[in-house]
């Protein structure tokens, strides 16, 4: 156990719903981030937030919003699903960012597998 | 922007072979280095990072990797390659300088066979 929980495992939802991923960092961590995992695409990097706050956006859909709440964890919304979005989505979390913690190591969770059908 | 290639999708070795992972990078700058392992339905591990100092690092499960800045290369390697060490392999790159993302290669598979 990584310290890194995702709920749900696994997802399974039709074209055009909205679903909605969660994620606990790891007791301490205060940064999340979120990537997506397929085949083709390998894994890329969606979004980043600290403490609350956005820090950094990769390619990410505009029909897909992440938030971190108060007490750390996040959520991934993806909403007009398409095909396509069938993917595996990892959380990671590592300890803090600032300049010079770049070498900070990342923990991912186990993931959560959405499948569009 | 920052890159990193994994040219090799599959890479197979027998037991108790050597084994390496090739992965190159392209960053601004000097870069922080990663291998990370996914097993089946896991998520990614991390075996290690490179960050200043000694081009050869040992990381978890008696890998290591080397770091050639000339080569702008960071392949992970192993003395003698274990049934179990059969996973997805990924390489990541980090900038120094400024804010940078962590950026991760495609992956290779590494098959070892009994």
């Amino acid at each position: 156990d990584s310290g890194v929980t995702q709920t749900p495992k696994h997802l399974i939802t039709a074209t055009g719903q909205r679903v909605t991923l969660r994620c606990s960092p790891r007791s301490g961590d205060l940064s999340v981030y979120w990537y997506q995992q397929s085949l083709d695409q390998g894994l890329q990097f969606l979004i980043q937030y600290y403490n609350g706050e956005e820090r950094a956006k990769g390619n990410i859909l505009e029909r897909f919003s992440a938030q971190q709440f108060p007490d750390l964890h996040s959520e991934l919304n993806l909403s007009s699903l398409e095909l396509g979005d069938s993917a595996l989505y990892f959380c990671a979390s590592s300890v803090a960012y600032r300049q010079g913690t770049g070498a900070n190591v990342l923990t991912f969770g186990a993931g959560s597998r959405l499948t569009v059908l | 922007a920052q890159s990193v290639a994994q040219p090799e999708d599959q890479v197979n070795v027998a037991e108790g072979n050597p084994l390496t992972v090739k992965c190159t990078y392209s960053v601004s700058g000097n870069p922080y280095l990663f291998w990370y392992v996914q097993y089946p339905n896991r998520g990614l591990q991390f075996l290690l990072k490179y960050i200043t100092g000694d081009n050869l690092v040992k990381g978890s499960y008696g890998f290591e990797a080397e770091f050639n800045k000339s080569q702008t290369s960071f392949h992970l390697k192993k003395p003698s390659a274990l049934v179990s060490d059969s996973a997805l392999y990924f390489c990541a790159v980090r900038a120094r300088t400024g804010y940078s993302t962590l950026t991760f290669g495609k992956g290779t598979m590494l098959l070892v066979s009994p």
